[in-house]
Order: structure tokens, then sequence, then C-alpha cells
């Protein structure tokens, strides 16, 4: 069936470095995604926002960008630190009825 | 802004009774509400959509007479796990959505059932 996964289940990176979470989705019809970052024990936060008639939006040390052609959405994290460790879910909504299709996760840890 | 809370963040009870979760936007009104369960190192699953005033709509496989979902006001719905067993423990997780035309769901901080 239809659906959003990820190519990276986990992602460790040092603190400083860039980091690049990848997400491949499969409804072309798709026209809004979303990241956000999950903490252990807490409900998800929004991070970024993209719509469909874009290919690039940014936010404060996040980008995401959305590559139609191949159906790959990632975010890329700026001088990662340590507190941006956490689960990392990408989310498809597709029509009106406002309906979030999640990926999988990508867990970041971040080494000191 | 934006702010969606949840009440209780944690519960414990028996097998068979009945647990009731809240969901409240704290600073906007909520057309639509939705609520996801999670299961450990796993993903949001959509349960439910629900709509101020109207029936919940649920998703293929939940048992919509054991997972009540009453959506009262703009700012309140409520998931009622009802006759809870031990496969029913997870972290229930509610989002909400602006009046019509905002898209961003706000997510709640999530409420962990453990059924013993």
């Amino acid at each position: 069936g239809e659906s959003v996964g990820l190519h990276l289940p986990t992602l460790s990176v040092q603190e400083g470095d860039n980091s690049i979470i990848n997400c491949a989705y499969s409804n072309s019809a798709s026209d809004y995604f979303i990241w956000y970052k999950q903490e252990s024990g807490k409900g998800p936060q929004f991070i970024i926002d993209i719509r469909s008639n874009m290919d690039k939006r940014q936010g404060q040390r996040v980008t995401v960008l959305l590559n139609k052609t191949v159906k790959h959405l990632s975010l890329q994290i700026a001088a990662t630190q340590p507190g941006d460790s956490a689960v990392y879910f990408c989310a498809e909504n597709r029509g009106s009825n406002y309906k979030l299709t999640f990926g999988k996760g990508t867990l970041l840890t971040v080494n000191p | 802004g934006a702010v969606v809370s949840q009440h209780p963040s944690w519960v414990i009870c028996k097998s068979g009774t009945s647990v009731k979760i809240e969901c409240r936007s704290l600073d906007f009104q909520a057309t639509t509400m939705f609520w996801y369960r999670q299961f450990p190192k796993q993903s949001l699953m959509l349960m439910a959509t629900s709509n101020e005033g109207s029936k919940a709509t649920y998703e293929q496989g939940v048992e919509k007479d054991k997972f009540l979902i009453n959506h009262a006001s703009l700012t309140l719905s409520t998931l009622t796990v009802t006759s809870a067993h031990p496969e029913d423990s997870s972290f229930y997780i509610c989002s909400a959505r602006e009046s019509a035309g905002k898209e961003t769901q706000y997510f709640g901080p999530g409420t962990r059932l453990l059924v013993l």
C-alpha cells in the first residue's frame, strides 16, 4: 500500500555537524509534508512544513527539501546540538481530510 | 501559542475497567482533533478523527465501541478506553487542528496507559 517511509532508522552525528534525515513517500497525490521531532515520552513537536508547490523551505537551523520527481523529503539540521537528539518523523497529508500518515521515524543521536 | 494538553499524563488501571483521556486545545479553537496510539519504538498510528459536534470517524481496524470519542466543544475531546485489557497498554496522543483552512496539527504530550 502507499506509505511514507524513511531510508535510515538511526543516525549518529557529532555535535556541531550538520544532520540530514531522509524520507521517501509513495503517494504522488500528497500535497503537504511536515517534519516532527519526538523526544522520549513526549508528544511530537512541529518543526517545519512544506507544500508540494515548493521545493525548499528554511527555518531556524532547519531546512526541508522536497523532490517530487523522486518522491523524496529531507530534513537538514545545521550545527546539530545534543538537544536535537530525538526521533524525527516525516508525515504526509493528502486531500481535504487533513489526516496525516507518519513515516517510521529516524532516531538521531548527537554525540558531544 | 497552539498548545495542546492531555490529562492524565499516565494512568495505571486494572483489566476490565474504563479509562478516560482528555485532550484540550488551550489557546485556540480546534475544529478537528485526532487520536493516535504509539507502541514502543514505533510510529504514530491514527485511530480516529474527531470533529466538534459530530460522530468520530474511525480508521480501519479500530473498534469504535471500545474506543469512545466525544468532541463536545471546540477545545475538548475525550477518548475513553472501555473494558481495557493489557494489549490496550500504549501511548495515546491527541492532536488538534485550528479552524478551517489551517493544516498544521499540534500534538499533546501524550498519555501513557498501562493495563494490569
